[in-house]
């Protein structure tokens, strides 16, 4: 079955503590990216990742970090949590067919930082 | 599970109704428009897609209209059953990686 996973799926954390949220897939897409999602604002991208090693940001980047040292993982990087940073987050993949191939949406990760 | 928004447009409908969702969209050089569906606790699910090139298509009780003339997009779910309720969103793309995203609209069924 086609699946994305994140983790955790719930995390509260307090500022300034790092921490990392996974995601893995097991299509083997090349193409993955992270987003978050705020009221009133829809679905904006983070960072997206063309393929192992090849990353770049997304809209809002700012206070983040991937990595993509394999083809299934993306993991989101937060080094120094900020409140604003509060948020839904979901990881992505989508094949190589460019924008108009399906893209796969893990099931979010509820993120407070008090 | 987890809510998308406290302030998105709704739609309430009845069981066994039509329902149409409206999308303005922002790029007039957009040519590929894709609907999303987001259940409460899920990531956003691909319903339906359109080219720019066509200005309907149609699936499994799902049609898709594209007004290229307005920038307008609907989605049209005939027979609204109770698992169609949930949050939907457009988004549009032309011809780079990136999608952006409508802000939602929550569909609300009753019986």
């Amino acid at each position: 079955e086609a699946q994305v996973t994140q983790n955790p799926r719930y995390l509260i954390t307090v500022t300034g503590k790092k921490l990392t949220v996974t995601c893995s897939q097991n299509m083997n897409h090349e193409y993955m990216s992270w987003y978050r999602q705020d009221p009133g604002l829809g679905l904006r991208q983070i960072y997206y990742s063309m393929n192992v090693e090849v990353t770049d940001k997304g809209d809002v980047p700012e206070g983040y970090k991937v990595s993509r040292k394999e083809k299934r993982n993306f993991p989101l990087i937060l080094e120094s949590p900020s409140p604003n940073q509060t948020s839904l987050y979901f990881c992505a993949t989508r094949g190589k067919g460019g924008s108009t191939d399906t893209q796969y949406f893990g099931p979010g990760t509820r993120l407070t930082v008090l | 599970g987890e809510s998308v928004g406290l302030h998105l447009p709704t739609l309430s409908v009845q069981e066994g109704d039509n329902s149409i969702i409206n999308c303005a969209y922002s790029n007039s050089a957009s040519d590929y428009f894709i609907w999303y569906k987001q259940e409460s606790g899920k990531g956003p699910q691909f319903i339906i897609d359109i080219r720019s090139n066509m200005d309907k298509r149609q699936g499994q009780r799902v049609t898709v209209l594209l007004n290229k003339t307005v920038k307008h997009l609907s989605l049209q779910i005939a027979a609204t059953q109770p698992g169609d309720s949930a949050v939907y969103f457009c988004a549009e793309t032309y011809n780079t990686d990136k999608l952006i995203f409508g802000t939602g609209t929550r569909l609300q069924v009753f019986p």
